[in-house]
């Protein structure tokens, strides 16, 4: 089944400063990569997703990138905001069609 | 428009009982997944139901279980609790097939004592 690995598991960074967070995926035919934002006692939220015949997706400050050949896919904060705290989960739908999560990112934006 | 929505907030059952948790999805979705995130720790996928009928399971014993209503809502099912299973379990939608964005509910935390 599918597998996806999620690093680094936690990412400090100075407000205004860029984060940077990478995910590689096992399943060849996985089309569909979402990214989640879970803020402390809360759901995972939608935030950027993006689909196999797309390269580079941008919302705003979020920018999500997927390198189909390498099989692995980013996702990009610029001028980070201490809302911006929280954990962060990569998502793949492969063959098997439910998502598979990687296993979070903690993000602290430090003021 | 309602989000998911997910029944009861809490549950504190005592090991060896039965819990039962329900999720009620978007209107119109009618694929509904669950997964388990233990305390820390990410989401690991239980079950997928869509159209009524069970599509796919984890890596999770039999004593999970559920089924999805003609009306598309959803039940999970734990038996024998274990200490272990004290976790939040998230339910998600989406429209048919799993082919669109998948949407979450709140969450119900299960305390097993």
């Amino acid at each position: 089944g599918e597998n996806v690995e999620q690093h680094p598991s936690t990412l400090s960074v100075q407000e205004g400063d860029s984060a940077v967070i990478k995910c590689t995926y096992s399943d060849s035919a996985s089309n569909y990569f979402p990214w989640y934002k879970q803020e402390l006692g809360k759901r995972p939220q939608l935030i950027i997703d993006i689909r196999s015949n797309v390269g580079e997706k941008k919302d705003q400050r979020i920018a999500v990138t997927l390198n189909k050949t390498a099989k692995h896919f980013s996702l990009h904060i610029t001028e980070t905001q201490p809302e911006d705290s929280a954990v962060y989960f990569c998502a793949a739908r492969g063959s098997a069609r439910q998502l598979t999560f990687g296993s979070g990112t903690q993000l602290t934006v430090l003021p | 428009e309602a989000g998911v929505t997910q029944s009861p907030t809490h549950l504190i059952k005592t090991r060896g009982q039965q819990a039962t948790l329900r999720c009620s999805p978007i209107s119109g979705h009618t694929s509904v997944y669950w997964y388990q995130q233990a305390l820390g720790l990410g989401l690991q996928f239980l079950l997928w139901y869509d159209e009524g009928e069970e599509r796919n399971r984890g890596n999770f014993p039999p004593r999970f279980s559920g089924r999805q209503f003609p009306n598309y809502s959803s039940e999970l099912n734990v038996n024998a609790l274990e200490l272990e299973d004290s976790a939040l379990y998230l339910c998600a939608s989406s429209l048919f097939g799993g082919e669109t964005e998948a949407f979450f509910g709140q969450g119900t935390r299960l305390t097993v004592v």
